[in-house]
């Protein structure tokens, strides 16, 4: 079983920003967090991931709190792109036989 | 990079038919997997690969074979093709240094119906 909780569905307006919650209060102290996004019948895309410290890159920021049993992802300025379910995971990253438990995941719309 | 390609792109199985998804991949990544998404459900591992060779099962083996006899190719074969077979496969691999394995690439998937 998926070890994290997401909201079922979200919508965002155009251009705003987006932010995707996930609960993980087992997370283990070696396990970061991940996520993935999958737009309609495309294979998930690797997004971002962290450990304790908030991370950035092109696509997104990752905010992950002290005690770590959650984490926003966000959407700095969302377009009709970004439309896609959005899976949050936990993984032990060292360990390339751990699979990716996905969930169900966030169904985020993003609205013109 | 071409990164992880997957064929056929859809397929029409009668029960009790075999056949074999294809997966390749050009980044040099040693490990591979097979998922499998059902409709409206998160994706389940099928097998995976850390390295030309070496394969082992994950969550739904079931119905299924797999071989890695170079690192760039990773088929799934299924044998006695049922209809809980229905399925999206997705095909992934990541790159690893040492023991630690980093975000996984996935190809565009296979449609499967087995009727």
């Amino acid at each position: 079983d998926a070890k994290t909780t997401q909201p079922t569905s979200m919508d965002c307006a155009e251009g705003r920003a987006a932010n995707l919650p996930c609960n993980h209060s087992t997370i283990s102290g070696n396990e970061y967090v991940y996520w993935y996004r999958q737009i309609h019948s495309q294979g998930p895309q690797y997004i971002i991931h962290g450990l304790k410290n908030n991370e950035t890159n092109e696509m997104a920021s990752l905010i992950i709190t002290e005690d770590r049993k959650s984490s926003t992802l966000i959407l700095p300025h969302a377009t009709l792109r970004d439309t896609a379910v959005y899976y949050c995971i936990v993984r032990q990253t060292f360990s390339g036989n751990t699979p990716l438990v996905f969930g169900k995941g966030t169904r985020l719309s993003v609205i013109a | 990079n071409a990164g992880v390609t997957q064929t056929p792109k859809f397929r029409i199985l009668k029960i009790g038919q075999s056949m074999t998804l294809q997966c390749a991949q050009d980044m040099n990544h040693n490990y591979m997997y097979w998922y499998r998404q059902d409709p409206g459900m998160g994706l389940k591992l099928i097998y995976y690969s850390v390295g030309a060779g070496i394969t082992d099962k994950g969550e739904v083996p079931n119905g299924y074979n797999v071989s890695r006899s170079t690192t760039e190719d990773f088929p799934l074969r299924l044998e006695l093709a049922a209809p809980s077979q229905t399925s999206v496969y997705f095909c992934a691999s990541s790159y690893s240094r040492g023991a630690t394995a980093y975000e996984q690439y996935f190809g565009p998937g296979t449609r499967l119906t087995v009727t």
